[in-house]
């Protein structure tokens, strides 16, 4: 199964770090681990992705464990507008690079 | 840089009637393009992908088909629509290579 493991809501104080979870077991080696999330009635919006070393961008951090079985995206601070749905993605490698999503987390934050 | 369109962001349409949805990508060449779909309340699924001009695979069966008659151009056509084709449709582009996919602002639409 492509899919990845995610829980179903987290819930976060705004200025707080936000450790999103996810589980990967069956990742094989060339497979990406993409992370986007979704605001109501958008497009999803790319956050990070990464293969086997940790990552950092403008938006996030992304954690991958050293099997690679599991990662962890991290937002530094949470703010109001972060609250949206958290997709972990293991993407298929090969040259068309498909993307299977699952349901995703959805993340609250609260003021 | 890259922009990607998708037109109309709206459409309301009757069971039986024909579709077409438009997607198009500015600033990139030989992009991958993608199709998805979301239902209500539901993760994307995957309709079809192209690595090129006249090159479509479909990953589930259906009655949408798909076509990309430019480069840069994804469209996705349905002779007669039922109900369950109602969703949040996206479109998305991926540079050759391993990187990872970009979305449009997608289209909802409603069959009745």
């Amino acid at each position: 199964d492509a899919k990845t493991t995610q829980p179903n809501s987290m819930e976060s104080n705004e200025e707080e770090p936000v450790h999103l979870p996810c589980n990967h077991s069956t990742i094989s080696g060339t497979d990406y681990i993409h992370w986007y999330r979704q605001l109501p009635s958008q497009g999803p919006e790319y956050v990070i992705h990464g293969l086997t070393s940790n990552v950092n961008n403008r938006m996030a951090s992304l954690a991958i464990a050293e099997d690679r079985k599991s990662s962890t995206l991290i937002l530094h601070r949470a703010t109001l507008r972060d609250a949206a749905v958290y997709y972990c993605i293991r993407g298929i490698g090969g040259s068309q690079g498909n993307l299977i999503f699952g349901k995703g987390t959805k993340l609250s934050v609260k003021p | 840089s890259q922009t990607i369109h998708q037109w109309p962001a709206t459409l309301v349409q009757p069971v039986g009637s024909p579709l077409s949805l438009e997607c198009t990508v500015e600033g990139t060449s030989n992009p991958n393009l993608y199709w998805y779909r979301q239902a209500a309340g539901r993760g994307l699924q995957l309709l079809f992908y192209s690595v090129g001009i006249g090159q479509i695979s479909s990953e589930v069966p259906q009655n949408l088909s798909a076509s990309r008659p430019q480069d840069r151009q994804f469209i996705l056509s349905s002779k007669k629509l039922l109900l369950s084709d109602s969703g949040f449709y996206l479109c998305a582009w991926k540079a050759p290579g391993p990187t990872t996919q970009y979305f449009g602002p997608g289209t909802r639409l409603l069959v009745l």
